[in-house]
């Protein structure tokens, strides 16, 4: 158990609608880090958050947003969703902000979309 | 573009014997390589890393070579046990940028 807790485990939705996922990262942890995994993809880095405020980005869409709340936990939100959506996102904590620290994963949300 | 390339997308090694998963680098910018290891239905955990200032690291039975001319590292596993059965994880990060890339993981067999 890294200490990394995703909610929800699954999600199905349909094409268009919108969600939010959950992470609440390790008791201490500053930093917060969202991943999708797609089928044949490795993990692509989307976004960063370290203590409250947006601190790096990467391949994240436009339809998709994060935060990251005073209490450290942080959301992801994916508007408009697409078939090619569909992927396990990954929330990952760490104590400092560089991302070569060591990152502690939660077990993932996966996202179906029809 | 890659920039971290896996191309290996699995390996079968024997119980006991050594697992070599490779992992090759494009960008010579990156200076901090690291390893992660995956079990089905959990999130990837840190396994071993190391930085460009070294060219080999050693953890019990994993160890990381780092080849900074051929942009390549290698994580060994010695010996395999089942419980090595995974996917691995290569990613890189240069200090400058700080942004980490992934590699799309190698699945590890470990046959008995």
């Amino acid at each position: 158990d890294s200490g990394v807790t995703q909610t929800p485990k699954h999600l199905i939705t349909a094409t268009g609608q919108r969600v939010t996922l959950r992470c609440s990262p390790r008791s201490g942890d500053l930093s917060v880090y969202w991943y999708q995994q797609s089928l044949d993809q490795g993990l692509q880095f989307l976004i960063q958050y370290y203590n409250g405020e947006e601190r790096a980005k990467g391949n994240i869409l436009e339809r998709f947003s994060a935060q990251q709340f005073p209490d450290l936990h942080s959301e992801l939100n994916l508007s408009s969703l697409e078939l090619g959506d569909s992927a396990l996102y990954f929330c990952a904590s760490s104590v400092g902000a560089t991302q070569y620290n060591e990152q502690f994963f939660g077990p993932g949300t996966r996202l179906t979309v029809l | 573009d890659q920039q971290v390339k896996q191309n290996s997308p699995s390996l079968s090694v024997q119980e006991g014997r050594i697992s070599i998963l490779n992992c090759d680098y494009t960008n010579s910018m990156f200076d901090y390589f690291l390893w992660y290891k995956k079990y089905p239905a959990e999130g990837p955990t840190f396994l071993i890393s190391i930085s460009s200032i070294k060219d080999k690291n050693e953890d019990g039975r994993f160890t990381v070579f780092l080849n900074k001319s051929a942009k390549h590292l290698s994580l060994h596993i010695v010996p395999s046990q089942p419980g090595d059965s995974a996917v691995y994880f290569c990613a890189a990060s240069a200090h400058r940028d700080d942004k980490i890339i992934f590699g799309k993981g190698t699945r590890l067999h470990i046959l008995p």
